[in-house]
């Protein structure tokens, strides 16, 4: 099973870019990378998601180098609001059959004015 | 609001109890998703089923048990409950099984909080 590992904490300011690194060397080959954001007393909420390479929405990027050994997710330009746990979940299926998904503990960002 | 729907959202009960808990996923998704989130054991994947039938199991305790009915909801079954089970359970479902190219997005509900005294 893959084993996700990330920073525990981050700081940042306003309008920084604010990458953060989860490492799954034990990924599989039909594993995909997503990547969630939660508040407190919510449920976590999907930001984005990737198989390989480099993917991009309107609101981060997702870098995956070749290897898939980890995964970097990028907020550009931060604000107050990106104050939160983001998780890295490995797991799934990609063109395969479903199987275990594997969050890691969280990484808490905390963005200062 | 995700469009994902948990009842109850408290749960106080005590050691040995035996309790439900309700998912009802966005409507046309076929996939539920339940994940357990402790403060010592972070989010942990516990089953998933897809139009009825059980597609992947995580850690999900031999005392637990999950199933999903004709009209798409999900029940969560607990039993034995000791003190460690206390935690928030969250529910989330998603359009695709997870076959099949990237499966997408999970949407996640507003979790119920179980505690065990």
């Amino acid at each position: 099973l893959a084993k996700t590992t990330q920073p525990i904490s981050m700081d940042s300011y306003e309008g920084q870019e604010v990458n953060i690194t989860c490492s799954h060397n034990n990924i599989a080959t039909n594993d995909y990378i997503t990547w969630y954001q939660q508040f407190p007393s919510q449920g976590p909420r999907f930001i984005i998601q990737g198989y390989k390479t480099k993917v991009t929405n309107e609101v981060a990027s997702l870098f995956i180098p070749a290897d898939r050994k980890s995964s970097t997710l990028s907020l550009p330009r931060v604000s107050l609001s990106d104050t939160a746990v983001y998780y890295c979940l490995v797991g799934g299926s990609y063109g395969g059959s479903q199987g275990n998904l594997i969050f890691g503990k969280g990484t808490k960002l905390s963005v200062k004015p | 609001d995700s469009g994902v729907t948990q009842t109850p959202k408290h749960l106080i009960t005590a050691t040995g109890q035996r309790v439900t808990l309700r998912c009802s996923p966005r409507s046309g998704d076929l996939s539920v998703y339940w994940y357990q989130q402790s403060l010592d054991q972070g989010l942990q994947f516990l089953i998933q089923y897809y139009n009825g039938e059980e597609r992947a199991k995580g850690n999900i305790l031999e005392r637990f048990s999950a199933q999903q009915f004709p009209d798409l909801h999900s029940e969560l079954n607990l039993s034995s409950l000791e003190l460690g089970d206390s935690a928030l359970y969250f529910c989330a479902s998603s359009a695709q099984a997870g076959t099949g190219g990237l499966p997408g997005e999970q949407f996640f509900g507003p979790g119920t909080r179980l505690t065990v005294l």
